[in-house]
């Protein structure tokens, strides 16, 4: 089945403590982002990846790093967590040349 | 920046009814203006989009609508059902970054009553 996957699902950290989110799509898509979703603000891109080793950032990147090493997975890191970055993170895909993104099922993140 | 804003942020109707979402842009070179719905814990799905060449486009209850001298687009859903009601972002494709990313609106919370 052609998917976006996302690990862990939901998570409950505290602050400092880094940790990873990871995405993986099975579509050799070559497009890879990065959004969260907050209350009233709608998606905002973090990061995205227009193929291997290649990434640039979003609307919103401070406190984010990603990597695209591999063309299925692009993980997103949280260094330093902080409690501002409590929220909804939603992996997507796309192939090249077309619009249409496919979303994963999300990470709620909760950072105290 | 380039900004997508989307109108109302929660919408209500009666079963049946009519119920119009509408969503301005500021980038002229946007040419790509998708609809996605997200229902209560669930990740967004595109369920329908238009590209700048093209003033309308249906599928079943569901059109949208494109006015680019303007800048803005609408989505309609006809005779609404209570399976409606779920959160609808508007998006256009930003060109100012390399590859055309999406800009989201903030969302409307659509409540269909039964």
């Amino acid at each position: 089945e052609a998917q976006v996957t996302q690990n862990p699902r939901y998570l409950i950290t505290v602050t400092g403590k880094k940790l990873t989110v990871t995405c993986s799509q099975n579509m050799n898509h070559e497009y890879m982002s990065w959004y969260r979703q907050d209350p009233g603000l709608g998606l905002r891109q973090i990061y995205y990846s227009m193929n291997v080793e290649v990434t640039d950032k979003g609307d919103v990147p401070e406190g984010y790093k990603v990597s695209r090493k591999e063309k299925r997975n692009f993980p997103l890191i949280l260094e330093s967590p902080s409690p501002n970055q409590t929220s909804l993170y939603f992996c997507a895909s796309r192939p090249s040349g077309t619009y249409e993104q496919f979303f994963g099922p999300g990470t709620r993140l909760t950072v105290l | 920046g380039e900004n997508v804003e989307q109108h109302p942020s929660t919408l209500s109707v009666q079963e049946g009814d009519s119920a119009v979402i509408k969503c301005t842009y500021s980038d002229s070179a946007s040419n790509y203006f998708p609809w996605y719905k997200q229902e209560l814990g669930k990740r967004p799905q595109l369920i329908i989009d238009i590209r700048s060449n093209v003033g309308e486009k249906k599928d079943q209850r569901i059109a949208v609508t494109l006015n680019k001298t303007a800048k803005h687009f609408s989505l309609h859903i006809t005779e609404t059902q209570p399976e409606d009601s779920a959160v609808y972002f508007c998006a256009a494709r930003y060109y100012g970054g390399s590859q055309g990313n999406l800009i989201f609106g903030k969302g409307t919370k659509l409540s269909v009553k039964p």
